[in-house]
């Protein structure tokens, strides 16, 4: 059975921090993987996809990385600001469906 | 659509009573996929709906939970004599086909409490 892990479970720094958040992922039979943010009482935004033939994927000040053989992706946050505080959270795209990790509550203060 | 659509956005419901959540996925979108995210937990799957069949619906908690698509469009998740564990955050997503190479699209969600 398939298990997501993300370290830390929660992060609070300062503004203008880069950031580095953790997913790993048990079983590297995966298809893509799939960061989202989530802003308390809201639905899922999805940020980056990393498709599986690929390594790492782009936009802006976000940089993610996806190693299967090791079982595992990082999400970087460059230049972090107050409004990047939301839970991140990965997922596996798993033959039909997603499968989430546990995900790590992210705040930035000013 | 332009995106996927979920109603109502907040429910209340009094304990043993029936609810409806509905779900309005992006026009064209072959795939439709239930979650559900209690208060502290993560996400967890319930149901997915290729057109109007349901290949998974392994996730499903017991069987006062129902869902179904109707057209290959929306779908309802129905939830019969609620109890109080039934609290939690719906959430429906949906993607051009089941496995979509260019990933999911969520809804904002349906806030479901059963006082």
């Amino acid at each position: 059975k398939q298990e997501v892990t993300q370290i830390p479970a929660a992060l609070s720094v300062p503004e203008g921090e880069n950031l580095v958040l953790n997913c790993s992922f048990t079983d590297s039979a995966i298809y893509n993987l799939q960061w989202f943010r989530q802003d308390p009482g809201k639905g899922l935004t999805s940020l980056l996809l990393i498709q599986s033939s690929q390594r790492e994927q782009t936009s802006g000040r976000l940089n993610a990385s996806l190693d299967k053989s090791s079982g595992r992706s990082t999400l970087y946050i460059a230049a972090s600001q107050p409004g990047d505080s939301a839970t991140y959270l990965c997922a596996l795209h798993n033959t039909d469906k997603l499968i989430f990790g546990t995900g790590t509550r992210l705040q930035v203060f000013p | 659509g332009a995106g996927v659509s979920q109603s109502p956005s907040n429910k209340v419901t009094e304990k043993g009573k029936d609810v409806e959540l509905r779900c309005d996925p992006i026009s064209g979108h072959t795939a439709l996929y239930w979650y559900r995210q209690s208060l502290g937990q993560g996400l967890e799957f319930l149901i997915y709906f290729q057109g109007n069949s349901a290949p998974d619906k392994s996730g499903l908690p017991s069987d006062r939970f129902s869902a179904e698509r109707t057209g290959g469009s929306v779908s309802t998740l129905t939830i019969q004599r609620t109890q109080q564990e039934d609290s939690a955050v719906y959430l429906c997503a949906s993607s051009l086909v089941a496995g979509d190479y260019y990933g999911y699209t969520f809804g904002s969600g349906t806030r479901l409490t059963v006082v």
